[in-house]
């Protein structure tokens, strides 16, 4: 899975099967996390969002995991479809003191659905 | 529902030329922020902008400018481009700051510098 500061992974899955990506954030202050999804040529698309006082938030087909034990973020798709296929960045909020508007984003993990 | 527009999508420019990129949002929020992604790296913040009349420096201001004379567009200029400014550039907006306020992007312009 990818980290905020580490090079792109990939993620190949089968029409229909479940994809789960996975971000590690190394700021224990941060109070909130955003999944988006980029697609070729196109600016990032927010996912879904959960705010640390939560260990899960469910969307439609994705699901959203927090474990502030360890500072791991995961987005799981159920029945992954084509057009899924997309790069999914997760970002952090840092939470420093007044500035926690500014975002802290992941490099991404390139999710490739074959048919 | 257009929500954030950006406008090029696509420039070339020559090392010493000056332009302006234009970001206007429809949704009335009040923050906007200025990225550049480059290929193997994450989205930097240039500068950004908590209200209509203010802007403040992100991460990588160096070489750009940015004015915010109304709450839904927010533009950034390159006063002087040079060949490290090439990259995709993106708007984004948030209603305020903080938990619960996510962050809404444009589709990007691709900015050349030869």
């Amino acid at each position: 899975g990818e980290s905020v500061g580490l090079h792109l992974p990939t993620l190949s899955v089968q029409e229909g099967d479940n994809s789960i990506i996975n971000c590690a954030y190394s700021n224990s202050a941060s109070d909130y996390f955003i999944w988006y999804k980029q697609e070729s040529g196109k600016g990032p698309q927010f996912i879904i969002d959960i705010r640390s006082n939560m260990d899960k938030r469910q969307g439609q087909r994705v699901t959203v995991l927090l474990n502030k034990t360890v500072k791991h973020l995961s987005l799981q798709i159920a029945a992954t479809q084509p057009g899924d296929s997309a790069v999914y960045f997760c970002a952090e909020n840092g939470a420093s003191g007044g500035s926690n508007y500014k975002l802290t984003f992941g490099k991404g993990t390139l999710l490739t659905v074959n048919p | 529902n257009a929500g954030v527009t950006q406008t090029p999508k696509f420039r070339v420019l020559k090392t010493g030329q000056s332009m302006t990129l234009l970001c206007a949002q429809d949704m009335n929020h009040e923050y906007m922020y200025w990225y550049r992604q480059d290929p193997g790296m994450g989205l930097r913040l240039i500068h950004y902008s908590v209200g209509e009349g203010t802007t403040a420096k992100g991460e990588v201001p160096d070489g750009y400018n940015v004015s915010r004379l109304k709450k839904q567009n927010f533009l950034l200029g390159l006063e002087s481009a040079a060949p490290s400014q090439t990259s995709v550039y993106f708007c984004a907006s948030s209603p305020r700051g903080g938990v619960g306020q996510p962050q809404h992007f444009g589709d990007g312009t691709r900015l050349s510098i030869l």
